[in-house]
């Protein structure tokens, strides 16, 4: 089975440049979430949607950070314009619903700097 | 909101010696709970879960987590390190309702020979 896809893999970029990042979850898996991992943190949940509905977005900074998930499969998370406090690692994750003890599936992130 | 607190961002252990990292966890309703492992440059791996069901939980790789209420702990333990098991770990909560996943900082794992 093929796990979370997730591309590009890095980008760096300058700050007020935009960016997009792009998941295509585990086949079936209704619901996919964006975290944003800081170094040093934890990840941190920006938005998570279900099916092509979003579900809980209240930690995206919705200034500059948009996703959607057109025809509730892949999704796309764009910063525009970025700041240096963006750099971070972008996680996409899948489960086959929302269910409390239903498992989280990662892919390998994608690695921004902003410099 | 839940949360947890992982206790020391680095621990090192000798190979073969016992694994301890702790997690304590804040929640005022009975939380599921969950161990994740982050190798380098990769995404993260459900090691275990708890659901409410037996207290003592078994994963993959030979980890355990015991859930104690009174002590407010999820602590995750192997009884004897690999080298193969340095990675970044991460205790996680999440409510009953929904499925938003709150991270701890994570406590990185050092295997030495």
């Amino acid at each position: 089975e093929a796990g979370v896809a997730q591309s590009p893999r890095y980008k760096i970029i300058e700050k007020r440049q935009s960016v997009a990042f792009w998941c295509n979850p585990i086949s079936g898996h209704a619901t996919l979430y964006w975290y944003q991992q800081i170094l040093g943190q934890g990840p941190k949940l920006l938005i998570q949607f279900q099916n092509n509905g979003v579900v809980d977005d209240s930690q995206l900074p919705k200034d500059r950070f948009s996703a959607e998930r057109l025809k509730g499969v892949d999704s796309t998370l764009k910063i525009q314009p970025a700041k240096l406090e963006d750099s971070a690692v972008y996680l996409c994750a899948s489960s086959l619903t929302s269910g409390s003890t239903d498992t989280q599936y990662f892919g390998p992130g994608t690695r921004l700097t902003v410099l | 909101a839940q949360s947890v607190t992982q206790l020391g961002s680095h621990v090192s252990v000798s190979e073969g010696a016992l694994v301890l990292l702790r997690c304590n966890y804040s929640s005022s309703v009975p939380p599921y709970l969950f161990w994740y492992v982050q190798y380098p440059n990769q995404g993260l791996q459900l090691l275990l879960k708890y659901t409410s069901a037996a207290t003592l939980v078994k994963g993959i790789n030979g980890f355990e987590a015991e859930f104690k209420k009174s002590e407010t702990s999820f602590h995750l333990t192997k009884p004897s390190a690999h080298m193969s098991d340095a990675a970044e770990y991460f205790c996680a909560v999440s409510e009953n309702s929904g499925y938003a996943l709150n991270f701890g900082k994570g406590t990185s794992l050092l295997v030495t020979p």
